[in-house]
């Protein structure tokens, strides 16, 4: 089953708009990553935040989460054509050791030129 | 070099073939994992390896067999696929063998079964 769930599924724009992604997830984790994927081909990791920050930014981006409501956001500002592709929160599963990812489902952003 | 490299990029098999896929990196990493996507789905974990040890098995079927005969090499041998196996096979690293690190991901195999 997915852990993350992201809200909207399919985001359009224009460019130079703010784009704002939202996750949800069920269970306890260590940390929240997101990741972008252009065309069905490898994913990009965007920024890492650990469950005991509640914000960071890198460059455009700004990633918020709240443990207590199990949410993240993903917020890009000053959108471009480039940033049309899908983004991924993903979550480890809140167990120590070795371990992968639990991805959303994802949202599908088009930057509109 | 922060590349994870796969090959083949795209791949069509009959349901009798046997053929595999290659994953290589060489950032020291000692952790590698193959997951698989299908179209509009998010990507979902197959096999954790940790210091080329395999860690977890998310219960995929035996006609996926990973190996990994070093610490920069993990290939996927498939044997007897079915057409619902097609897919994109992602292949991705991390330093350490746990969620709480960047992954680094390949471009990934398109599969084909026919």
């Amino acid at each position: 089953s997915q852990q993350g769930e992201e809200d909207p599924q399919a985001l359009s724009i224009q460019e130079g708009e703010n784009a704002t992604m939202n996750c949800s997830y069920k269970t306890s984790i260590n940390n929240l990553q997101w990741y972008r994927q252009n065309s069905g081909r490898g994913l990009v990791h965007l920024i890492l935040i650990r469950s005991n920050e509640r914000e960071k930014h890198s460059g455009r981006l700004r990633v918020t989460l709240d443990t207590s409501k199990k949410s993240s956001s993903l917020l890009i500002t000053a959108s471009r054509a480039a940033d049309t592709a899908s983004y991924f929160c993903a979550t480890d599963r809140g167990r120590g050791g070795a371990d992968g990812l639990t991805f959303g489902k994802g949202t599908h952003l088009i930057i509109q030129p | 070099d922060t590349e994870v490299t796969q090959t083949p990029k795209h791949l069509v098999m009959g349901m009798t073939n046997k053929k595999s896929l290659k994953c290589e990196q060489h950032m020291g990493h000692r952790a590698m994992y193959w997951y698989k996507q299908k179209a509009k789905k998010p990507p979902e974990l197959m096999f954790v390896y940790s210091y080329e040890k395999l860690s977890i098995n998310e219960s995929v079927p035996s006609r996926f067999s990973p190996e990994c005969p070093n610490s920069s090499l993990l290939n996927l041998h498939l044997h007897a696929l079915q057409p619902e196996d097609s897919a994109l096979y992602l292949c991705a690293s991390s330093q350490v063998p746990t969620a709480n690190y960047e992954q680094y991901f390949g471009p990934g195999t398109r599969l084909t079964v026919t």
